[in-house]
């Protein structure tokens, strides 16, 4: 049981460049998530998807894009990377419900130069 | 809207000593309230929460929290502080019925040996 996994661990690009970012959990959750983690800004979150099939923006959406594959995989997509993009990305996931929490991936730290 | 936060950036305690980490939250339905941990580039894990019931949580690690509906208050507490305790804390709050998770900017704890 690995979890919320997270591909890649680490990533420089340059500006303009595109990447996508890929998370996969299995514990058989509906929800998933994408955060960025910023210093002084805490966890802001880009894209949720509530189940397979659905996603919706988040407070910071812009310049990013999604796709929840199937059930256990949900991925970000950067179309062409700028500076201010470098940051800390987490993937997470947890059980549809208000109650439930969050279990989170390692994160991928992404420079852009 | 939806909105938490955690009014101090970094807080000291000698280890054997009781910790509090404060936080307090605004919702306008039910609040649903999360602690998370932090460690050093890693990803989040979670603590505790409160959904409903007795107003003191209980969690892992010995941390427990107190929800205080009249002062909107879900502070963070540990009878004895370790030196292993020293991470980054986030508090999270979910407002009834809604689906995204909103995240303090977080608190450094430093446990002084």
């Amino acid at each position: 049981n690995a979890g919320v996994t997270q591909t890649p661990k680490f990533q420089v690009l340059k500006t303009g460049q595109s990447m996508t970012l890929q998370c996969a959990q299995d514990m058989n959750h509906n929800s998933m998530y994408w955060y960025r983690q910023d210093p002084g800004m805490g966890l802001r979150l880009i894209y949720y998807s509530a189940s397979e099939g659905t996603t919706d923006k988040g407070e910071v959406p812009n310049g990013y894009n999604v796709s929840r594959l199937n059930k256990r995989e949900f991925s970000l997509r950067l179309e062409s990377a700028a500076p201010s993009q470098t940051s800390v990305y987490f993937c997470a996931s947890s059980e549809t419900g208000t109650g439930y929490e969050q279990y989170f991936g390692p994160g991928t730290r992404l420079t852009v130069t | 809207a939806q909105s938490v936060a955690q009014p101090e950036d970094q807080v000291n305690v000698a280890e054997g000593n009781p910790l509090t980490v404060k936080c307090t939250y605004s919702v306008s339905g039910n609040p649903y309230l999360f602690w998370y941990v932090q460690y050093p580039n890693r990803g989040l894990q979670f603590l505790l929460k409160y959904i409903t019931g007795d107003n003191l949580v209980k969690g892992s690690y010995g941390f427990e929290a107190e929800f205080n509906k009249s002062q909107t208050s879900f502070h963070l507490k540990k009878p004895s502080a370790l030196v292993s305790d020293s991470a980054l804390y986030f508090c999270a709050v979910r407002d009834g019925g809604y689906q995204k998770v909103t995240f303090g900017i977080g608190t450094k704890l430093q446990v002084i040996p």
